[in-house]
C-alpha cells in the first residue's frame, strides 16, 4: 500500500486566497483525521471522520476552515479566505477502528505558507 | 477533558545516555496509548503502542514504554540513546470501543542527542 497520500506537499499562497488540501487514505481505513502542526501550538486535531461522517469538528479554528469526505478514498480541508496565521504543516492520518482500537498512519503533510 | 501532558519540552542528551520521557493522560474510560516519533522534516511514525496485556511494551529501535494505570502514565524509555534518535516524540491516547476514536496528542518532546 502507498500509505496516506497528501497533496500538495508544499503550498504558498497569498492572504485572502482559497486553499484546498487533499488526502487519500489507506484503503480499508474507516477513520480519517486532520491535524495542524505549528511550533507554538504543537499538533492539534482539527476534525475527524468515521465512515465518511464528521464525528468531531470542535478543533476547527474558525468558519474559514471546512472539511469534507465525499467518499471513502478522498478528503479535503479547505481554508477560505486564508490568513498568514494559518501557516503550518497540515497532516492527514487514517486508521482502522475495528474494536475501537486504532493506531493512526500519517501522510507526509502539506506545508502551507500564507504570505 | 481529554488531554495528554508531556512534561519535558526539550531534552538534550549525550550519546549512550539513558532516556525517559514523561507522559500523563486524562481520558475517560479504557484507553489505548501510543508513542510516535517525528524525525526532522518527516511525518509522524508509530514507535510503539499499548492496547492491552503486559503494561511494559517494547517498540522499534530499542524503545520501550510502561503503562501505569494508577498514575495515568505511559513513559517512554531507552537505555542508551544514539545520535540518530534526535527527533520529536509525541505521546497519544484514544479510547476503546464506541463510535468515537478521537486520537489526542501531547505537545511533543524535542530530543537532541549530541555525538
Amino acid at each position: 500500500d502507498a500509505g496516506v497520500i497528501q497533496s500538495p506537499r508544499h503550498e504558498v499562497t497569498e492572504m485572502g486566497q482559497e486553499v484546498t488540501l487533499r488526502c487519500k487514505p489507506i484503503s480499508g481505513h474507516d477513520y480519517l483525521f486532520w491535524y495542524r502542526q505549528t511550533m507554538m501550538r504543537g499538533l492539534e486535531l482539527l476534525i475527524y471522520f468515521n465512515n465518511n461522517v464528521p464525528i468531531d469538528d470542535s478543533g476547527m479554528p474558525e468558519d474559514r476552515f471546512s472539511a469534507k469526505m465525499p467518499n471513502a478514498s478522498f478528503s479535503t480541508l479547505k481554508i477560505q479566505p486564508s490568513e498568514p496565521r494559518d501557516s503550518a504543516v497540515y497532516f492527514c492520518a487514517t486508521g482502522k477502528g475495528t474494536g475501537g482500537s486504532s493506531e493512526a498512519f500519517f501522510g507526509q503533510g502539506t506545508r502551507l505558507t500564507v504570505v | 477533558a481529554q488531554s495528554v501532558s508531556q512534561h519535558n519540552h526539550h531534552v538534550i542528551l549525550s550519546e549512550a545516555a539513558s532516556l525517559e520521557l514523561g507522559c500523563n493522560y486524562s481520558y475517560g474510560g479504557t484507553v489505548n496509548l501510543f508513542w510516535y516519533v517525528q524525525y526532522p522534516g518527516q511525518h509522524l511514525q508509530l514507535l510503539l503502542k499499548y492496547f492491552s496485556g503486559d503494561p511494559l511494551v517494547k517498540g522499534i529501535k530499542g524503545f520501550e514504554a510502561e503503562f501505569i494505570k494508577s498514575k495515568f502514565s505511559f513513559n517512554l524509555r531507552k537505555p542508551s540513546v544514539q545520535w540518530s534518535d534526535t527527533a520529536e516524540y509525541f505521546c497519544a491516547v484514544n479510547g476503546k470501543g464506541g463510535a468515537t476514536n478521537k486520537l489526542i496528542f501531547g505537545t511533543g518532546t524535542l530530543l537532541a542527542v549530541q555525538p
